[in-house]
């Protein structure tokens, strides 16, 4: 089984559209999670933080759920510039050695 | 602007070649860095992790004397793929911490295709 699994999509939503997926991950010691995001053939950025309380970050909301093992990412309002490729990153502590997800690619279409 | 400065950002060689790649942190001292590879559609995968001054640390399956890793100062970090061959084609991305851990910083990657 994989560290961490995401739905890789694509998930093609028109603008203003809201989207929402999930990542899963199997290591019940992580304590770290993070969405990033990928446009093609760049490196990843840091998009949020994901706290054990849910946090928002304007347009993003991201929850986890450590019961179930897994975090979310819902992005409101879509715009055409969200389209991109959304890791799901989780450490087991803080050495920054991440478990990437393979990604989920989001299309928003005008 | 940034702050890990990695390049060659695309490499085109033939087999059998060896190509370096260098990481550098611009203003800050990078004590550890991470190589990373993507291969398309999948997941970023670590490959080693370098501390200045010593012997980096490989993930298993993958070869240390074929990704040559050195991080001689605190500013850089170089990764050679020797004698590299077509499926060694892929994105290799480094990123590097501060003394400190406080934060991750990545480098702009390089995608390398083998002829």
């Amino acid at each position: 089984r994989k560290e961490v699994e995401q739905d890789p999509g694509p998930f093609n939503v028109p603008e203003g559209a809201t989207v929402a997926f999930n990542c899963t991950y199997s290591n019940s010691a992580s304590q770290s999670f993070f969405w990033y995001r990928q446009d093609c053939r760049k490196e990843p950025k840091l998009l949020m933080s994901v706290y054990s309380s849910g946090n928002e970050d304007g347009r993003f909301t991201a929850q986890l759920n450590r019961a179930s093992q897994y975090i979310s990412l819902l992005i409101r309002d879509s715009k055409l510039s969200d389209s991109a490729t959304y890791l799901c990153v989780v450490t087991v502590a803080n050495d920054y050695k991440l478990s990437f997800g393979a990604g989920t690619t989001v299309t928003v279409r005008a | 602007g940034a702050v890990v400065s990695q390049h060659p950002s695309w490499v085109i060689c033939k087999s059998g070649t060896s190509v370096k790649i260098e990481c550098r942190s611009l203003d800050f001292q990078a004590t550890t860095m991470f190589w990373y590879r993507q291969f398309p559609k999948q997941s970023l995968m670590l490959m080693a992790t370098s501390n200045e001054g010593s012997k980096a640390t490989y993930e298993q399956g993958v070869e240390k004397d074929k990704f040559l890793i050195n991080h001689a100062s605190l500013t850089l970090s170089t990764l050679t793929v020797t004698s590299a061959h077509p499926e060694d084609s892929s994105f290799y991305i480094c990123s590097a911490t501060d003394r400190n851990n406080e934060k991750l910083f990545f480098g702009s990657g390089t995608q390398l295709s083998v002829l």
